[in-house]
């Protein structure tokens, strides 16, 4: 079964509109961490914000925010005030902190548009 | 300068040649990862190094064979490739113990095997 799972596989929005990005995670274990991830086309992935199972607030870093809903499962990701340079890709990621190797695994991605 | 550097960028070889990706990183992390991202699917863990033990190996063919000669540098040695391997190949690092830190990417390596 998919631990991480984005249903849209691309999104458009208006530039300086807000867009909400979807991602739901499966995990039996109590403590872990989400995050997210921007990839250009140039390939880097970058690191965009993280968001703890014990945190009771929801992450914000600058444009990003994560809309946190533990008993649903979900970790999306507000971008507001979209530009232009956030046309990308977008990966929701979740570490399971029983998990001795920590890794990161990562969900199918979201190809965002950002129109003029 | 992402602080994780990979070489070569872009890399084109023939199936019978054998060559070696690069991945080095002076961030102070302990662990390190391969990963594979092909067109239209989800990034594929392959390996894992965490203080240059190898933890984790994703089933990964034998024509893909890992090395961590020490804990800044990460090798992928390829050999008798087939078309289907060519992806963007990223590696990435992170500190052991801090479960809250992500990773740190390189750029990646486009392999296309032809």
């Amino acid at each position: 079964a998919q631990k991480i799972t984005q249903t849209q596989p691309g999104m458009f929005v208006q530039e300086k509109e807000a867009v909400t990005l979807d991602c739901t995670y499966d995990t039996s274990d109590q403590s872990y961490g989400l995050f997210w991830y921007k990839q250009p086309s140039s390939g880097e992935m970058i690191f965009l914000i993280y968001q703890g199972s014990y945190d009771e607030q929801n992450a914000t870093e600058g444009r990003y925010s994560l809309n946190f809903q533990k008993a649903r499962k979900s970790a999306n990701l507000v971008i507001s005030a979209s530009q232009l340079g956030d046309s990308a890709m977008y990966f929701c990621a979740m570490r399971e902190f029983g998990d001795s190797s920590y890794k990161l695994i990562f969900g199918s991605g979201t190809r965002l548009l950002v129109r003029p | 300068e992402t602080g994780v550097t990979q070489t070569p960028r872009h890399l084109v070889m023939g199936m019978t040649n054998k060559k070696s990706l690069k991945c080095e990183q002076h961030l102070g992390h302990n662990a390190m990862y391969w990963y594979k991202q092909s067109a239209k699917k989800p990034l594929e863990l392959m390996f894992v190094y965490s203080l240059e033990e190898r933890v984790e190996n994703n089933s990964v063919p034998s024509r893909f064979s890992p090395e961590c000669p020490n804990s800044s540098h990460l090798f992928l040695h390829l050999h008798t490739l087939q078309p289907e391997d060519s992806a963007l190949y990223l590696c990435a690092s992170s500190p052991l113990g801090n479960m809250e830190y992500g990773y740190t990417f390189g750029s990646g390596t486009r392999l296309t095997v032809v």
